[in-house]
């Protein structure tokens, strides 16, 4: 059983350019999530999917934000025309849905972003 | 919104020493609580969770966490800490059925 991956672990850009991440959950969890986590903070919900349904998106940072998951499987989170203040890790989590189960999130590596 | 409150941000302790990381949430009739762990440059992992049930949860490592509804607090132990753990710990709070709100995180340092 492979566990979240990230794609990529790492990614350098310069400001005002669009950065695209990857996530692939784990196979039978179809449910799956984004945070933000700046440096000496927790991490931060973003915006979630159940299959291919994003079912909450309001707290995405700005509108220069948004996530897919077109077929229910891997998801991609778009920033588009980045400032300094994106840099940060991006994590990608997943879970099984039914009871508690829902609550129990798995998280990837994570994809650290600086932009300069 | 829940939330919770780790009241440490850094804890410094000697091997084989004991160690208690706090943690208090906001109250709330149904409440979702887990501690999750974050070695140096590796992801989070989920360390223990209480959803229901007997309110003592242990990890297998060695760790435990009592849920405390009268006192709010969902506290993590370990008897004797190893150097291998430390680590940056954060306590979490399932909100609004799918979010996890995370604290600001504990850094356990654990020194010879």
């Amino acid at each position: 059983d492979t566990g979240v991956s990230q794609d990529p672990r790492h990614k350098i850009t310069k400001r005002g350019q669009n950065v695209t991440f990857r996530c692939d959950p784990i196979s039978e969890h179809n449910r799956l999530y984004w945070y933000r986590q700046t440096l000496g903070q927790g991490p931060e919900f973003l915006t979630y999917f159940q299959n291919e349904a994003q079912l909450e998106k309001s707290r995405l940072l700005s509108d220069r934000f948004s996530a897919e998951r077109p077929k229910g499987s891997f998801s991609t989170l778009e920033i588009q025309r980045t400032e300094q203040g994106d840099s940060a890790m991006y994590l990608c989590a997943s879970s099984s849905f039914g009871g508690t189960y829902s609550y129990e999130q798995y998280f990837g590596p994570g994809t650290r972003l600086t932009v300069t | 919104a829940q939330s919770v409150t780790q009241l440490d941000s850094q804890v410094p302790v000697f091997e084989e020493a004991p160690v208690e990381l706090r943690c208090n949430y906001s109250s709330s009739v149904s409440v979702y609580l887990f501690w999750y762990v974050q070695y140096p440059n590796q992801g989070l992992q989920l360390l223990l969770k209480y959803l229901s049930g007997s309110t003592l949860v242990e990890s297998i490592n060695g760790f435990e966490a009592e849920f405390n509804k009268s006192q709010t607090s969902f506290h993590l132990r370990k008897p004797s800490v190893h150097i291998s753990d430390t680590a940056e710990y954060f306590c979490a709070v399932i909100d609004s059925g799918y979010a996890l709100n995370f604290g600001k995180g504990t850094s356990l340092l654990v020194t010879p």
